[in-house]
């Protein structure tokens, strides 16, 4: 089984504050990412990571940021929450070879 | 560009019955191809996985998938649905190129009847 941990599971919060969301996998994989999943849509890549101090946007423009200052650490940061930040989003990590991504159970979060 | 299409939004069957969920994608080369299954409430968990030789893979929990290559489909397969296989599935392709990324599609959401 997986070995990354998203926290907090839910947040609900209001518009304007800023928060960051936790992702940590034991595994040591060098290469992490972070998706926004909408209800009944699909998964979109915002950010990816190819190991420490690499940071890169993914498919869709977020507004939030990311670092990646250790191997297992990869916090994602929204400065200034707003609506339509509402999502849930989900962190992944895979090693070497080809891609089998391990995903955490995902943030929901609601921006009042 | 990538892209992985899932034709059937929504799909329900009875348990017991025979299941297929539809993947198309659009890759330039031989790509990786996944399926993924998401648990209401879960994160994602991978069914199973294509990357090179037998185009008929097997995964957990009875799945299975071929790839043709002709139609530029993997569609998952299942000979007899369980209650607890209600979920929602993505297929994704990855590719070769140093984005390391994996393209999901969006999604086929699967209810079972008892």
């Amino acid at each position: 089984e997986a070995d990354i941990y998203q926290t907090p599971r839910y947040l609900v919060i209001g518009t304007g504050k800023k928060i960051t969301l936790e992702c940590s996998q034991t595994m040591g994989h060098d290469k992490m990412y972070w998706y926004q999943q909408d209800p009944g849509m699909e998964l979109h890549l915002i950010h990816y990571s190819y190991g420490v101090n690499s940071t890169e946007k993914g498919d869709l423009s977020s507004e939030s940021t990311v670092s990646r200052i250790r191997t297992e650490h990869f916090p994602l940061t929204l400065e200034s929450a707003r609506p339509s930040h509402t999502s849930q989003y989900l962190c992944a990590s895979s090693g070497q070879g080809p891609r089998k991504l391990f995903f955490g159970s995902g943030t929901q979060l609601s921006v009042l | 560009a990538q892209s992985v299409t899932q034709p059937d939004i929504h799909i329900t069957v009875s348990e017991g019955a025979s299941l297929e969920l539809r993947c198309n994608y659009s890759y330039g080369a031989t790509p990786y191809l996944f399926w993924y299954v998401q648990s209401p409430g879960q994160g994602l968990q991978l069914l199973l996985k294509y990357f090179s030789g037998d185009t008929l893979v097997q995964g957990i929990k009875g799945f299975e998938a071929e790839f043709k290559r002709s139609q530029s489909s993997f569609n998952l397969r299942k000979p007899s649905v369980h209650w607890s296989d209600a979920a929602e599935y993505f297929c994704a392709v990855g590719s070769k190129t140093s984005y390391d990324k994996v393209i999901f599609g969006p999604g086929t959401s699967l209810s079972v009847i008892p």
